[in-house]
This record gives structure tokens, sequence and C-alpha cells, in this order.
């Protein structure tokens, strides 16, 4: 079993509706979690970064961690096409090492 | 510089030929990363430094893989003896230390294909 599961896709949704992106974790040592989004050749870019439990918000963009249930999630308000691309969950605890998820492919129709 | 840079973008080489990759982190960035994205693999960690030193070479798929980091600055990832297998694209990541609240910047990555 691999230490972070996340749903690889492909999801496809209408513009204007709300992505739900998640990932389930067994590590209970990790206390950093971060949503990435990495569009097609191009490295990864960091989107939210939380730390512990809790919610944080920033823009159209809503980040949750429940680490009771090791489950974090990505939420997307009001989608674009320009929303369209790979979606990395990654979380480490204090040994610097991100663990990452196979990431969700989104694709957001004009 | 702006931003994490890696060189080459791209790189073919022959199997069983040596390759390196460069990594230029962000000016000020004590931590680097280096990590590598397969096809269906997802993000695999390979080392870290911190400064010039890497405490932590256990990702390192084989003793074919080294990597090494001078002045505290640009990183190379040399692959020796390249295999097929090796065919993948390499990111290099950096961050203002270790530890904390700090966070994880990445490179456009260096694809290598093993022909």
């Amino acid at each position: 079993q691999k230490e972070v599961e996340q749903d690889p896709g492909p999801l496809s949704v209408p513009e204007g509706a709300i992505v739900s992106l998640n990932c389930t974790y067994s590590n209970s040592a990790f206390q950093y979690f971060m949503w990435y989004r990495q569009y097609s050749r191009k490295g990864p870019e960091l989107l939210m970064y939380t730390y512990s439990s809790g919610n944080k918000e920033d823009g159209r963009f809503t980040a949750q961690v429940d680490k009771s249930s090791k489950y974090i999630s990505l939420f997307i308000r009001d989608s674009q096409p320009s929303d369209s691309a790979t979606y990395l969950c990654a979380m480490r605890g204090d040994d610097y090492k991100l663990s990452f998820g196979a990431g969700t492919t989104v694709t957001v129709r004009a | 510089g702006a931003g994490v840079s890696q060189s080459p973008s791209n790189k073919v080489t022959e199997k069983g030929k040596d390759v390196e990759l460069r990594c230029d982190p962000i000016s000020g960035h004590t931590a680097l990363y280096w990590y590598r994205q397969s096809l269906g693999q997802g993000l695999e960690f390979l080392i870290y430094f911190q400064g010039n030193s890497a405490p932590d070479k256990s990702g390192l798929p084989s003793d074919r893989f080294s990597a090494e980091r001078t002045g505290g600055s640009v990183s190379t990832l040399t692959i020796q003896r390249t295999q097929q297998e090796d065919s993948a694209v390499y990111l290099c990541a950096s961050s203002l230390a270790l530890g904390g609240g700090t966070e994880a910047f990445f490179g456009q990555g260096t694809r290598l294909t093993v022909v």
C-alpha cells in the first residue's frame, strides 16, 4: 500500500463547477500538507500549504486537512479552463522528504 | 535568480553513457531536493541537501546515481552507465531552510530519455 493515495482520475467538469480533489495517507507523522498544480511538461507549482488540521482558503481554492481521518481535500470554486492541469497532493513530517500522491488530472470544459 | 533553474531541459542519451543534470536553486535557499517523476509513478524522492551536505542518500535508486552541491548553490545529479529505466523527468526543488513551515519550489525539470 502506498503511503499517499490519490485518485488519478481523470476528472472532467464544466466551466464554473466546483472541483473536489482528495488524498488519504497512512503515516501519522505527517503534519505539513501541500497541493501542487502541474501543467503539461512543467514543474509542480505550489498552490496551497497547510500545517496540521484545519481549513485554509485562498481565492477560489480551499484546502482542508483532517488528521484524525488522515484525509486532505482541495476544492476549486468557479473552475476555469485555465485550471485544467494535474493536481498533486504532498505531505511530510519533520524529515524534510515530501511524499506525493500520484496526481489527479483535471479538465475544465469551456 | 527568480526561480529554480534546471538544465538541460531535455536530454537524450544512449544506454551506457553518463549524464549530468544541473540545478540552480533560488538565491538564498539553503535546502535543495532532487525528485524523479516517471510516467504513472508519481514523484519519487531521491536526495536532499542542507548547504553542501547530503545527510540522507537512501532515496537514490542505485550506486549509479550520485549528487553533489558546491558553494551552497548549484547542484549536479550524475547518472552513470544509464539504463532505459532511468528515463524520467528529474525535478529539482529548493526551500529557504529545512523543516518548519518552509515551502519547496520546483524547477521545470530535465526530461531524460535513454535510448
